[in-house]
């Protein structure tokens, strides 16, 4: 049963770009979560997803930044135009349970933006 | 005030001491509790579940305090391999969200 699984790994984008980025979580589990880590802080929540639908947003800026967790597919977290200070690591997490259970956690992919 | 708070450190210890970590959180109607560990540029990993009675996995001991709001984690005979960021987690099944700490930054020393 592969883990979490995140790409890519590491993103270069220049200002302006878009960047998407991509998890596709655990076997059997519906729930995902994105975070956000700037270096030497901790996880910031951004958003909680089940299948097709936002449950939770209230982490997530309110322009440039979107997410998606399609009935087939990896979820996406996408970032329009983006800026220097949204240079960070993005780490996804998925869950079986509402909550309740483990998250568990992919590698993350680590955006920088020149 | 923050939903779930720790002492970010860092706890600087010699090999073999024991150290304890503390997290209050402010939802009263938490439901599940965890500790994660993060080493550097890495992905967290769950190292605990954190259960009303208490729990103890080895060199590990996980404390809960519904009355006060708090968790613990008591890490004794300290390697230095226990070296890294602990984070304490939070569950709210009526909230469906996972609230992680900030993180406490413990180093072991030889």
């Amino acid at each position: 049963n592969a883990g979490v699984m995140q790409n890519p790994r590491h993103l270069v984008r220049r200002r302006g770009q878009e960047a998407r980025l991509r998890c596709s979580p655990m076997k059997g589990h519906s729930h995902v979560y994105w975070y956000r880590q700037l270096p030497e802080e901790g996880l910031k929540f951004m958003v909680y997803l089940q299948k097709e639908n936002i449950i939770d947003e209230s982490g997530m800026p309110k322009e440039r930044f979107s997410a998606e967790f399609p009935k087939e597919g990896p979820s996406i977290l996408r970032i329009q135009q983006v800026v220097r200070g949204d240079s960070a690591a993005y780490f996804c997490a998925s869950s079986l349970g509402q909550g309740n259970t483990e998250a568990f956690f992919g590698q993350g992919t680590r955006l920088t933006v020149v | 005030r923050k939903e779930v708070e720790q002492d970010p450190g860092p706890f600087n210890v010699p090999e073999g001491a024991t150290v304890a970590f503390n997290c209050t959180y402010s939802n009263s109607a938490s439901q599940s509790f965890f500790w994660y560990r993060q080493d550097c540029r890495k992905e967290p990993k769950l190292l605990m579940s954190v259960y009303s009675s208490g729990n103890e996995d080895g060199r590990f001991t996980a404390q809960l305090n519904r009355a006060s709001q708090y968790i613990s984690l008591l890490i004794r005979d300290s390697k230095l391999s226990d070296s890294a960021t602990y984070l304490c987690v939070v569950a709210n099944t009526g909230g469906f969200k996972t609230i992680f700490g900030a993180g406490t930054r413990l180093f072991v020393k030889a």
